[in-house]
């Protein structure tokens, strides 16, 4: 099984900010890497497939990028609405695994 | 738009079998895509538990392959998670989700989730 490693676990933000997050793969997994949002109480939503493409509707603040084992997920200019916690996903094989998630917060 | 719907007993008792369903509806479920189950234990992060294509081909997690049982019923657009042998473990919201060709089998569209709470 590919496991994959995010880090960091918690990461503490003001609006405005720009903020990193950062997702490890066990083995490459070319660019079959999504990022999700979640907010409490909430399902999640998905905001960028293969990587590095948006999803509809979700902000040009939030990109992605990487390739092979080694994801990053930027979001420049944190609004409010963006303190949520955050995963990544392989879909590369199956199990599609998630990393442990990233709890932003203010 | 495609909408995903859960729904199966909240309380499950221990050593008992889970049983859930997921109802797709403004789209087919006959298509390309994955339906898959995920599920969230208190406070944890997101387990894929597997899933299923139209045609009845299964991905089971490995990690829960001998406890569960992946289905799909195309005339009723809708497909089910059988999970046998609960324990406490288990309690935890349970999501179905789309995985979409299209989109690197990323999970686009999600059901609001149902809790399940393994007691006696």
């Amino acid at each position: 099984d590919i496991q994959m490693t995010q880090s960091p676990s918690s990461l503490s933000a003001s609006v405005g900010d720009r903020v990193t997050i950062t997702c490890r793969a066990s083995q490459k997994i070319g660019r079959y890497l999504n990022w999700y949002q979640q907010r409490p109480g909430k399902a999640p939503n998905l905001l960028i497939c293969g990587a590095s493409t948006l999803q509809s509707g979700v902000p040009s603040r939030f990109s992605g990028s990487g390739s092979g084992t080694d994801f990053t997920l930027t979001i420049t200019g944190l609004q409010p609405e963006d303190f949520a916690t955050y995963f990544c996903q392989h879909t590369f094989s199956t199990p599609r695994t998630f990393g442990q998630g990233t709890n932003l917060e203010i | 738009q495609v909408q995903l719907q859960e729904s199966g007993p909240g309380l499950v008792k221990p050593s008992g079998t889970l049983s859930l369903t997921c109802a797709v509806s403004g789209g087919s479920i006959s298509s390309i895509n994955w339906w898959s189950w995920v599920r969230q234990a208190p406070g944890k992060g997101l387990e894929w538990i597997g899933e299923i294509h139209y045609s009845g081909h299964t991905n089971p997690n490995p990690s829960l392959k001998s406890r569960i049982t992946l289905s799909v019923d195309k005339s009723k657009n809708q497909f089910s998670l059988t999970m046998t042998s609960v324990t406490a473990a288990d309690t935890a919201v349970y999501y179905c989700a789309r995985g979409a060709f299209s989109y690197f089998y990323g999970m686009d569209v999600w059901g609001q989730g149902t809790t399940v709470t393994v007691s006696s």
